[in-house]
């Protein structure tokens, strides 16, 4: 068990539907990181947070949004949803956010859009 | 631009046997290496990480793997294949100028009795 908490597991939606997918970091680390993971474009990484605030952002479309609160939860806002959106999606955390830390991942939230 | 090639999709070995799953890294500056192993409906797990030093390193579950330079590799290695090590394996790079962890395509470890 890493330690790190998402929920929900699945999510089924509609097309144009917004969803919230939410994220509970180990014990101790500041920084969280999401990832989509999906068949055609494998492991992509979405955006960072360091003890609240954005520290990097990768390839995260502007229909998608992230915040990370004060008690170091992250939450991953996705709308206006397309089939295309359909993915598996990671929140990984690590102590520091430096460069040589190890992520720890959570076992992901499965969002399936119809 | 950082990328990671893993240029096999799907490596078979039986029980037993010692298994390498390859890794090539292209980035500027000294980077930092890392396996991960992703189990069936679970997230990515942490095996090892090359930061600095022998160019040889040990992880988890008996696993290791081999820096080099000169071939920008960066192979996964295990001397003795379990049933239990099938799984998806990513490789992934950093450098101390990039703003994120750049994962491979992975490769699938399937191991037979």
């Amino acid at each position: 068990d890493s330690g790190v908490t998402q929920t929900p597991k699945h999510l089924i939606t509609a097309t144009g539907q917004r969803v919230t997918l939410r994220c509970s970091p180990r014990s101790g680390d500041l920084s969280v990181y999401w990832y989509q993971q999906s068949l055609d474009q494998g492991l992509q990484f979405l955006i960072q947070y360091y003890n609240g605030e954005e520290r990097a952002k990768g390839n995260i479309l502007e229909r998608f949004s992230a915040q990370q609160f004060p008690d170091l939860h992250s939450e991953l806002n996705l709308s206006s949803l397309e089939l295309g959106d359909s993915a598996l999606y990671f929140c990984a955390s690590s102590s520091s956010g430096a460069y040589n830390s190890p992520l720890h991942f959570g076992n992901g939230t499965r969002l399936t859009v119809t | 631009a950082q990328s990671v090639a893993q240029p096999e999709d799907q490596v078979n070995v039986a029980e037993g046997n010692p298994l390498t799953v390859k890794c090539t890294y292209s980035v500027s500056g000294n980077p930092y290496l890392f396996w991960y192993v992703q189990y069936p409906n679970r997230g990515l797990q942490f095996l090892l990480k090359y930061i600095t030093g022998d160019n040889l390193v040990k992880g988890s579950y008996g696993f290791e793997a081999e820096f080099n330079k000169s071939q920008t590799s960066f192979h996964l290695k295990k001397p003795s294949a379990l049933v239990s090590d099938s799984a998806l394996y990513f490789c992934a790079a950093h450098t101390g100028t990039a703003s994120k962890l750049t994962f491979g395509t992975g490769t699938r470890l399937q191991v037979t009795l």
